[in-house]
């Protein structure tokens, strides 16, 4: 059961821009912790994408940033390329589940 | 380069048990908690369980508390999950995930490959 909410898909053409929100509550996102996210290419491992809600691991390109406000954080990428196509998690920590916790998803498709 | 490297899914009956390892490599590994999270079919992530480096704190999700155990053996650089009274959902790809920081407010990085555990009669 997912507490964090993502819209189940995106969709945008070719260097295009889209965004994908990540709504928690006041006992995740909203108490401070930080919003992480995950790209996970078909047939693959999750693999870190941004983290502490605006970080890129070194070998991400720079069209993808991240930020975070109130109880929510949101994922932008920008210049949609065909291989961004896969599915994206957000992460944060739950102080009443005492747990990580993950969003519930959203799949990018290039158009 | 950090390695993580699952084994041990396969098919079991429901109730049955099976034991998932994860070999680590490239990486103090007795300084780091490590995770197990899963990917059900048609599902999102769901996190499982965590240990400390130490072992000392030990964490589990609801949904497998009473029926998982989670240990490691630091000499070997491996991390386990026994996995007991098995439910035809608990059916998904098992992934091992290493903690960023010794904090709540962190995140994994990286993730093993997964191996697949299936519940079925």
């Amino acid at each position: 059961q997912s507490v964090l909410t993502q819209p189940p898909s995106v969709s945008g053409a070719p260097g295009q821009r889209v965004t994908i929100s990540c709504t928690g509550s006041s006992s995740n996102i909203g108490a401070g912790y930080d919003v992480h996210w995950y790209q996970q290419l078909p047939g693959t491992a999750p693999k870190l994408l941004i983290y502490r809600n605006n970080n890129r691991p070194s070998g991400v390109p720079d069209r993808f940033s991240g930020s975070k406000s109130g109880i929510s954080g949101s994922l932008a990428i920008t210049g949609l390329q065909a291989e961004d196509e896969a599915d994206y998690y957000c992460q944060s920590y739950d102080i009443s589940l005492s747990s990580f916790v993950f969003g519930t998803g959203t799949k990018v498709t290039v158009l | 380069e950090v390695q993580l490297v699952e084994s041990g899914g396969g098919l079991v009956k429901p109730g049955g048990s099976l034991r998932l390892s994860c070999a680590a490599s490239g990486f103090t590994f007795s300084t780091y908690s490590m995770n197990w999270i899963r990917l059900a079919p048609g599902k999102g992530l769901e996190w499982v369980s965590a240990i400390s480096g130490s072992s000392s704190y030990i964490y589990y999700a609801d949904s497998v508390k009473g029926r998982f155990i989670i240990s490691r053996d630091n000499a070997e650089n491996s991390l386990f999950l026994q996995m007991n009274s098995l439910r035809a959902e608990d059916t998904a790809v098992y992934f091992c995930a290493r903690e960023s920081t010794g904090t709540t407010n962190t995140w994994v990085d990286p993730w093993g490959q997964g191996t697949l555990v299936t519940v079925s009669s």
